[in-house]
């Protein structure tokens, strides 16, 4: 079956660079999340969109800025990074029917330096 | 706001044991709780989830979890333990964000080790 697809896997920025991670949700799956899970930390929620739209907000730094597109696909762009933005960003998606239910993408792990 | 609780960072079981990973919640409200695992360096794995009906909910893996309401808790169990599920357990909980959303709050994660 098809799953959350993330792009890139890796990414090693220096401070103060930005960086865009892509979201490619499963078929059909209006709904998408990004969580960021900081080294040792449980994932934290930041934003998510449906049906292009941003539907809730969560503890994302104004230097971030997240957009769905026609395709539903979802980018996250991170400006000015710092040392603290390290961490493994996660997307989901979920289908609107079944809202609760969030599939995860492998994530992209970022590493600034 | 919602939340769940994992008391325990780190379960030890032997291979072939029963094991239990517990989490209780805190929520207004109906609670739609679920477990998700997670492997080294992988992505959170969707185990199984409570939103209504039978208090004992099987997953996937041959996990189940049961909900109790008077004790506010969801423990994850399995009847027999293997190496293989050595990994890092997250209890979560849907939380209604301000534009309706259906965010997770997680809990701080458990530890399973299955030794030989």
């Amino acid at each position: 079956a098809a799953g959350v697809i993330q792009s890139p896997r890796h990414l090693i920025k220096e401070k103060r660079e930005t960086a865009t991670l892509k979201c490619y949700p499963i078929p059909r799956h209006d709904t998408v999340y990004w969580y960021q899970q900081g080294p040792g930390q449980d994932p934290q929620f930041l934003i998510s969109f449906y049906e292009k739209m941003q539907s809730d907000k969560g503890s994302i730094p104004d230097r971030f800025s997240a957009q769905q597109f026609s395709d539903y696909h979802s980018e996250l762009n991170m400006s000015s990074l710092e040392l603290g933005d390290s961490a493994l960003y996660f997307c989901a998606s979920s289908f609107s029917g079944r809202a609760y239910e969030q599939y995860f993408g492998p994530g992209t792990r970022l590493t600034v330096t | 706001a919602q939340s769940v609780a994992q008391p325990e960072d780190q379960v030890n079981v032997a291979e072939g044991n029963p094991l239990t990973v517990k989490c209780t919640y805190s929520v207004s409200g109906n609670p739609y709780l679920f477990w998700y695992v997670q492997y080294p360096n992988r992505g959170l794995q969707f185990l199984l989830k409570y939103i209504t009906g039978d208090n004992l909910v099987k997953g996937s893996y041959g996990f189940e979890a049961e909900f109790n309401k008077s004790q506010t808790s969801f423990h994850l169990k399995k009847p027999s333990a293997l190496v293989s599920d050595s990994a890092l357990y997250f209890c979560a909980v849907r939380d209604r964000g301000a534009g309706g959303g259906n965010k997770l709050t997680f809990g701080t994660g458990t530890q399973l080790k299955v030794e030989l």
